[in-house]
């Protein structure tokens, strides 16, 4: 079984750039998260989301950030208008549901951003 | 609010020395309590759980029990290894939520 894939592993944008993120989740699951790591701290929870609905956005910024996850295919972080700000490494997760006594999030290898 | 409070590294050992990193937690209701490990440019991975208290998490030799009277889920090894060097990240997840809230993590050194 394979595990959660994250493409690109680096991306490299330039300023005002757009980034695309993109995860494909474990076999059987159907819940998706994305966190952020910036330098020298934890994760942050983003955004949790099922097919096709937004659970729960709150950890996103509120301009330049969106997520999808469509029916078919992979799950997409967006980030419209780069700035350096936004350089840090993005990590999917995926559960097979939202059971707190029974799921566990797997990680996937995360995409590593990097704004020039 | 949410939160989970880690020793501070880097945390350098020797080879087969005891190894113990800190956490405690601040959480409305039942949290479960995870550990993960992140090894040099890679992603996180699962090291552990535990969801009640007084539950023990093992795997690899690692082993942390969930306290609820102290609010903690302190990770412990008896014998680390040069491969054991990583970041250890302490986690919860509320029960019925959604989100794993992490701690800053932790780096591990260990040494010949």
């Amino acid at each position: 079984n394979a595990g959660v894939m994250q493409n690109p592993r680096h991306l490299v944008r330039r300023r005002g750039q757009e980034a695309r993120l993109r995860c494909s989740p474990m076999k059987g699951h159907s819940h998706v998260y994305w966190y952020r790591q910036l330098p020298e701290e934890g994760l942050k929870f983003m955004v949790y989301l099922q097919k096709e609905n937004i659970i729960d956005e709150s950890g996103m910024p509120k301009e330049r950030f969106s997520a999808e996850f469509p029916k078919e295919g992979p799950s997409i972080l967006r980030i419209q208008q780069v700035v350096r700000g936004d350089s840090a490494a993005y990590f999917c997760a995926s559960s097979p549901r939202n059971d707190a006594y029974t799921d566990t999030q797997y990680f996937g290898p995360g995409t590593r951003l990097t704004v020039l | 609010g949410n939160s989970v409070t880690q020793m501070e590294g880097p945390v350098t050992l020797s080879e087969e020395a005891f190894l113990t990193i800190n956490c405690t937690y601040t959480a409305t209701g039942y949290p479960s309590l995870f550990w993960y490990v992140q090894y040099p440019g890679e992603g996180l991975q699962l090291l552990l759980k535990a969801t009640k208290a007084d539950d023990k998490g093992s795997n690899k030799g690692f082993e942390a029990t969930y306290r609820k009277e102290t609010t903690s889920f302190h990770l412990e090894k008896g014998s680390v290894q040069v491969s054991d060097s990583a970041v250890y990240f302490c986690a919860l997840k509320r029960g019925g939520g959604n989100k794993l809230t992490f701690g800053t993590g932790t780096q591990l050194k260990v040494e010949l």
